[in-house]
């Protein structure tokens, strides 16, 4: 596909159960991020991966959220145990250029999250 | 602590006229500025950037405006059009390995009314 592919666009889960989030960026960006969006807020940064290189993972909010790159391409988001703060939707972007400071990060559609 | 603000959660305006969304932040080691626009139910969209260096930047109908002494920098939209309507995402980042790793304001949702 042409853009940043995420699944599910919506998740639906009861307070307590582990989730998984998928993202499959744009072919050939060597670095992906994700980002999460709760009610009323702006974008908050979760974690970073560049090619080979151990991740960025400075923004994640607590130890319940791992993430991990297959391959150099598909990335899954897990959040373990989940609370009702942990819904939010959660976009992952990538790019190409992550070291150059008019690079654009191109931006998936997000997955809905909802703990109930 | 947000480094990054927009005091307006929202902003109304009539079509052919100026859009102005303002943001404000708070850490000197920001040196690139990043403007987003988001549809619902789509994941947001890059718009325009300034680097620290400079104190404007204009791509056709969008022009950024960066006061670093301020530590301010806006957005005009001339003319309006209904299609611009969507929520304003102001952000930053402090360089380094990736300039990937922004720092978001909280948005400011942008009606232009026909």
């Amino acid at each position: 596909g042409a853009g940043v592919s995420q699944s599910p666009s919506n998740k639906v889960t009861e307070k307590g159960k582990d989730v998984e989030l998928r993202c499959d960026p744009i072919s050939g960006h060597t670095a992906l991020y994700w980002y999460r969006q709760s009610l009323g807020q702006g974008l908050e940064f979760l974690i970073y991966f560049q090619g080979n290189s151990a991740p960025d993972k400075s923004g994640l909010p607590s130890d319940r959220f791992s993430a991990e790159r297959t391959g150099g391409s598909v990335s899954t988001l897990t959040i373990q145990r989940t609370q009702q703060e942990d819904s939010a939707v959660y976009l992952c972007a990538s790019t190409a250029r992550p070291g150059e400071a008019n690079e654009k990060l191109f931006f998936g559609s997000g997955t809905q999250l909802s703990v109930l | 602590d947000q480094q990054v603000k927009q005091n307006s959660p929202s902003l109304s305006v009539q079509e052919g006229r100026i859009s102005i969304l303002n943001c404000d932040y708070t850490n000197s080691m920001f040196d690139y500025f990043l403007w987003y626009k988001k549809y619902p139910a789509e994941g947001p969209t890059f718009l325009i950037s300034i680097s620290s260096i400079k104190d404007k930047n204009e791509d056709g109908r969008f022009t950024v405006f960066l006061n670093k002494s301020a530590k301010h920098l806006s957005l005009h939209i001339v003319p309006s059009q209904p299609g611009d309507s969507a929520v304003y995402f102001c952000a930053a980042n402090a360089g380094g390995t990736s300039y990937g790793k922004l720092t978001f304001g909280q948005g400011t949702i942008l009606t232009v009314h026909p």
